[in-house]
């Protein structure tokens, strides 16, 4: 069974750069797609980006500039970076398996979700 | 962008009846449609796929239906569990998108 866990720290100061990571475990991240997803206290859900098997990402363009997504095979680790957080980046952060049928994109495995917030 | 809309935002029903929940799309979406269930401080949980096909473990009061840009998530006989918020994704085109989510609520 795959699990996930998002970790990172829970404050944030404005300005400053969001990294979380999310490890797996059950299975090797290697031939799976993986997304961050985020939703704000009381919201909606909003997909961030996804990296797939090769490292090749796709960005929210709402948040693009700001995102980086990699990934660490040898400790089967997906890692996220937000640069120049505001207050609006406070959120619950999930991270999620995309499914295994190809070229189909929705999520059968996420973490349990980690709260950031963005306070100074 | 594919803008998802869901209605209604709150749905009241009793235990034991039908539930219709409503997606509607800004374009076409073809078959690329979701359905997630979230229940308060728990990860979304996915309920349906490609429209229609139940995920695995999804008891079959569940059923999904609909093409291009309207989608309907229908509850046969809701059980106290059923009670939760409701989300629609599309995942024909980037960027991903969600509805804004329907929350059902015991009558």
């Amino acid at each position: 069974q795959v699990q996930l866990q998002e970790s990172g720290p829970g404050l944030v100061k404005p300005s400053e750069t969001l990294s979380l990571t999310c490890t797996v475990s059950g299975g090797s991240i290697s031939p799976s797609y993986w997304s961050w997803f985020r939703q704000p206290a009381g919201k909606g859900l909003e997909w961030i980006g996804r990296i797939d098997p090769p490292g090749d990402t796709v960005y929210n363009p709402s948040l693009k500039s700001r995102l980086t997504m990699s990934k660490e095979p040898s400790k089967n680790q997906i890692s996220l970076k937000l640069t120049s957080v505001t207050a609006a980046d406070t959120a619950v952060y999930y991270c999620a398996r995309e499914t295994e049928v190809p070229g189909q994109r929705w999520f059968d495995y996420w973490g349990h979700g980690t709260l950031v917030t963005v306070s100074s | 962008e594919r803008v998802m809309t869901q209605s209604p935002d709150t749905l009241s029903v009793s235990p034991g009846d039908r539930a219709t929940l409503s997606c509607r799309a800004s374009q076409s979406v073809s078959s690329g449609l979701a359905w997630y269930q979230q229940k308060p401080g728990r990860a979304p949980r996915l309920l349906i796929y490609s429209v229609s096909t139940r995920a695995t473990g999804i008891p079959a009061r569940f059923s999904g239906s609909g093409s291009g840009t309207e989608f309907t998530l229908t509850i046969s006989s809701l059980q106290s569990e059923d009670f939760a918020i409701y989300y629609c994704q599309q995942y024909d085109n980037w960027p991903l998108t969600f509805g804004q989510g329907t929350r059902l609520e015991i009558k």
